[in-house]
């Protein structure tokens, strides 16, 4: 088990409507990634963030946004929800270690999302 | 255009076997990459990471072979159990860049068979 927390673990809304799920991250790791996962594939790049800013981002929409805490903590927002955004959504955190040139991306267990 | 992408969506072996799962990418700019676990209901669970600049390396129980010149990968799994059983990706991530994105392949299910 990793020490990345995300809450809820499940979650159901309708069209139109606005959710945001959050990101405990793993202790000492102060980058959190954003990642979906829909059902069958492998999950989709959403965002990054380093320091509380965004780090890069993927080919999702301006409905989907973030932020980053000082305490390194993170919430996903997304807006005017979509049918299609029915997922898996995962957190990630990271964090330079000393064996290795990138950072590690270890997952939390994720919040899946359907939306009715 | 670019891709990490698997050659086998399901894989079954008896238990006891050794596995083995491949993975294809189109980049040659690609420089690190990972295999990940998911077993159902969960996040992914890192197994084992290789650089560019390495052709193999080892861990519990799991290989990972890098051929940089047909631009493939492989998780090797000897002795597989059934705690093995779930999808298995390969992740990459490009050089370069400020962000350190993994790019997922679609998944090989392994079952494990008793």
């Amino acid at each position: 088990e990793t020490g990345v927390t995300q809450s809820p673990t499940h979650l159901i809304k309708t069209r139109g409507q606005q959710v945001t799920l959050r990101c405990s991250s793993q202790s000492g790791h102060n980058t959190v990634s954003w990642y979906q996962q829909a059902l069958g594939q492998g999950p989709q790049f959403i965002f990054q963030y380093y320091r509380e800013e965004e780090n890069g981002r993927g080919n999702f929409p301006p409905r989907f946004s973030g932020l980053q805490f000082p305490n390194y903590s993170s919430e996903l927002n997304v807006n005017a929800l979509e049918l299609d955004d029915s997922a898996l959504y995962l957190c990630a955190s990271s964090g330079w270690e000393l064996w290795s040139s990138h950072d590690t991306q270890y997952f939390g267990p994720g919040t899946r999302l359907t939306v009715l | 255009g670019e891709s990490v992408g698997l050659h086998l969506p399901t894989l079954s072996v008896q238990e006891g076997d050794n596995s083995i799962i491949n993975c294809a990418y189109s980049n040659s700019a690609s420089d690190y990459f990972i295999w990940y676990k998911q077993e159902s209901g969960k996040g992914p669970q890192f197994i084992i990471d290789i650089r560019s600049n390495m052709d193999k390396r080892q861990g519990q129980r799991v290989t990972v072979l890098l051929n940089k010149t047909v631009k493939h990968l492989s998780l090797q799994i000897a002795a597989t159990q059934p705690g093995d059983s779930a999808v298995y990706f390969c992740a990459e991530i490009r050089g370069g860049g400020a962000t350190n994105k993994l790019i997922f392949g679609t998944g090989t299910l392994l079952a494990v068979q008793p």
